[in-house]
């Protein structure tokens, strides 16, 4: 069974950096075939893809956002981190850590975290 | 970006009749090499993350009742729920990965009539 937790800030202040951490288990990061990545949903809106990371250290990224967002992999405690940079109201959403089966520009998520949402208000 | 447009926007169907949701890609999820469609659906509930419904466009993932269904191929996909249950009550979303950035469809609404 694998399971994804997000942990972070529930809110953030404008121009803020937001770093938000997905704790894994169930399934190993350094797995071939394995990503974990961020996919948001302002409330009640659709679903964004942000970014993804694989067990080889390929870093996918949404390019309307690739210029803020940066996402890492810390393989021995099984977690990825996610920050974005110069957050902004529009920005506030519920965040999902997400676990990817696939490789290169092509993966799709098998198992979604239970999200948290993100405010950014000052 | 490949974009993706469900229809109906919200669908309203009777305990036991079918649900049908379309999907529609702004280009081919057809991979020639393999013939595969890169499409999935999920199923949101209120309150709650996305669930994977199929993969591959028709793939039911292990778990899910054999009444949800995906089929199509190419720019033109649907999710099928043969008879519909009091549960089924959700927001569906289909999903390209057939290249990033990876995009979804707006939603579409389910209720019971």
């Amino acid at each position: 069974q694998i399971t994804l937790k997000e942990s972070g800030p529930t809110l953030v202040n404008p121009t803020q950096t937001l770093t938000l951490t997905c704790t894994v288990s169930g399934s190993s990061l350094s797995t071939y075939g394995v990503g974990v990545g961020w996919i948001r949903q302002p409330p009640g809106k659709a679903l964004e893809w942000l970014a993804h990371i694989y067990w080889d250290d390929d870093q996918r990224y949404s390019p309307s956002l690739k210029s803020r967002l940066t996402i890492t992999k810390d393989t021995s405690k099984n977690q990825v981190v996610l920050t974005m940079t110069n957050m902004d109201p529009v920005d506030t959403a519920t965040y999902y850590c997400a676990h990817f089966l696939g490789g290169g520009n092509s993966a799709y998520v098998n198992y979604w975290g239970q999200g948290t949402l993100v405010t950014v208000s000052s | 970006d490949i974009v993706m447009t469900q229809s109906p926007d919200s669908l309203a169907v009777s305990l036991g009749e079918r649900a049908t949701i379309n999907c529609k890609s702004s280009q081919s999820l057809l991979y020639s090499s393999n013939n595969k469609n890169y499409l999935v659906w999920y199923q949101q509930k209120p309150g709650q993350p996305p669930k994977l419904l199929t993969s591959w466009a028709s793939t039911r993932e292990s778990g899910v009742p054999d009444r949800f269904s995906g089929s199509g191929s190419g720019a033109d996909f649907t999710l099928t729920i043969s008879s519909l249950q009091a549960e089924d009550v959700a927001v569906y979303y289909c999903q390209q990965y057939y290249n990033t950035p990876y995009t979804f469809g707006q939603g579409t609404k389910l209720e019971i009539k």
